[in-house]
């Protein structure tokens, strides 16, 4: 069956730099989180879309901003990166109209700024 | 606000034997989900069970079952006949109603290793 997934898988930047992160959710879903995995820690959610349109806000910085695109695809863009950005970041997706009883985790794309 | 308690960090369980996870959460609404994630040491989040809270029956997937005590905000999460393959983080978790909150909040999670 088809799965979430998230490019690129792994991606190193400097500090002050910018990231772009791509998530495609499972066919015919279409509701996208995003969450933060810190070292040791738990995820934290940071955003969501539904159809589109952002539909609940985490604990995601000003100087992160994500879009969920009309084939459904979400991308975080972050800028201005910080050592403490460093963090696995997961995409999910789940389906509304299935009755979003589960929500399913791409592979996560871990992110190291250095 | 929503809640999710994992009171142990790790446990170390024979191989063959079966493992209880514990959880307990809080919440003020009625309708939620809870859910069990395992992550294995490659970083992947594997969804293994979901527990309506108007599920009449506790949710099973194979080894997996939860064990869903509603007066008791306990959902804590069964493997049966346990393998080396098990070992793992274990993440409790619970999403609100899914019409006005379908986030995931997640417990700390307990860290599981199977021993041979």
């Amino acid at each position: 069956a088809a799965g979430v997934i998230q490019s690129p898988r792994h991606l190193i930047k400097e500090k002050r730099e910018t990231a772009t992160l791509k998530c495609y959710p499972i066919p015919r879903h279409d509701t996208v989180y995003w969450y933060q995995q810190g070292p040791g820690q738990d995820p934290q959610f940071l955003i969501s879309f539904y159809e589109k349109m952002q539909s609940d806000k985490g604990s995601i910085p000003d100087r992160f901003s994500a879009q969920q695109f009309s084939d459904y695809h979400s991308e975080l863009n972050m800028s201005s990166l910080e050592l403490g950005d460093s963090a696995l970041y997961f995409c999910a997706s789940s389906s509304q109209d299935a009755g979003a009883r589960e929500q399913y985790f791409g592979p996560g794309t871990r992110l190291t700024v250095t | 606000a929503q809640k999710i308690t994992q009171t142990q960090p790790g446990m170390f369980v024979q191989e063959k034997e079966a493992v209880t996870l514990d959880c307990t959460y809080d919440t003020s609404d009625p309708s939620y989900g809870l859910f069990w994630y395992k992550q294995p040491s490659s970083g992947e989040m594997i969804f293994l069970i979901y527990q309506g809270s108007y599920d009449q029956q506790n949710a099973t997937e194979g080894r997996y079952s939860l064990n869903f005590q509603k007066a008791r905000k306990s959902a804590n999460l069964v493997i049966s006949a346990s393998q080396l393959g098990d070992s793992a983080m274990y993440f409790c978790a619970m999403r609100g109603p899914r019409d006005r909150d379908d986030k995931i909040i997640f417990g700390k999670g307990t860290r599981l290793h199977i021993l041979p």
